[in-house]
């Protein structure tokens, strides 16, 4: 079955430390999606990818960082500069970026729950 | 700038009754809207959704909702709650040139017996 796969899905780390969590996706989707989620805000966009070797900022970029080698792949490495890491990270993926009734259909993997201690 | 509120942050509803989420959105012409569903821990999973057209949108698991462009509103109903929908509901809207889907905060439900 197709879908998105965010792996580990707990994760501790050290003050100071850079982790990096994986998204991969067998959807062919073109568009990939990154979201912060923390208890009363809802989902805050960090990083979008509409295509292969191409991203943009979201809403809540400093602090973090991400690639697009392939389509099916959307690693975001959280780093050191994120003065508040610990939240829930939830990678997404759709068919475009662009404006059409299929394109704005997002698909969610399960999250990735990163904890600095 | 496009925006979602949801203004109940907990409800709690007895299994069998009615239910309705409320979602209010802003933005200058006709949105695309959405409700997600998210279990506790799990990632989010559509409900349904309006482009156009009818403006009442069924979708899963016994839900509808209905926009009214004259309340800038997309409630999500269901006539009769069951147990296994206790979790939490986002509603979100996406528009604009930069095509981003913006959430709400959130509306956690609890199922009483």
């Amino acid at each position: 079955d197709g879908g998105i796969t965010q792996s580990p899905k707990y994760l501790f780390r050290k003050e100071g430390q850079n982790v990096t969590l994986s998204c991969e996706q067998n959807l062919n989707h073109d568009a990939m999606y990154w979201y912060r989620q923390d208890p009363g805000q809802g989902l805050r966009l960090i990083y979008y990818s509409q295509i292969v070797n191409d991203f943009q900022k979201g809403d809540i970029a400093e602090g973090y960082s991400v690639s697009r080698e392939k389509k099916e792949s959307f690693p975001l490495t959280v780093t050191s500069a994120q003065k508040n890491p610990t939240a829930f990270y939830l990678c997404a993926s759709s068919i475009g970026g662009g404006r059409g009734s299929g394109a704005n259909v997002l698909t969610f993997g399960a999250g990735s729950r990163l904890t600095v201690l | 700038a496009q925006s979602v509120t949801q203004p109940d942050i907990h409800i709690t509803v007895s299994e069998g009754a009615s239910l309705e989420l409320r979602c209010n959105y802003s933005y200058g012409a006709t949105p695309y809207l959405f409700w997600y569903v998210q279990s506790p821990g799990q990632g989010l999973q559509l409900l349904l959704k309006y482009f156009s057209g009818d403006t009442l949108v069924q979708g899963i698991k016994g839900f509808e909702a209905e926009f009214k462009r004259s309340q800038s509103s997309f409630n999500l109903r269901k006539p009769s709650v069951h147990w296994s929908d206790a979790a939490e509901y986002f509603c979100a809207v996406r528009g604009g040139a930069t095509n981003k889907l913006i959430f709400g905060t959130g509306t956690l439900l609890a199922v009483q017996p």
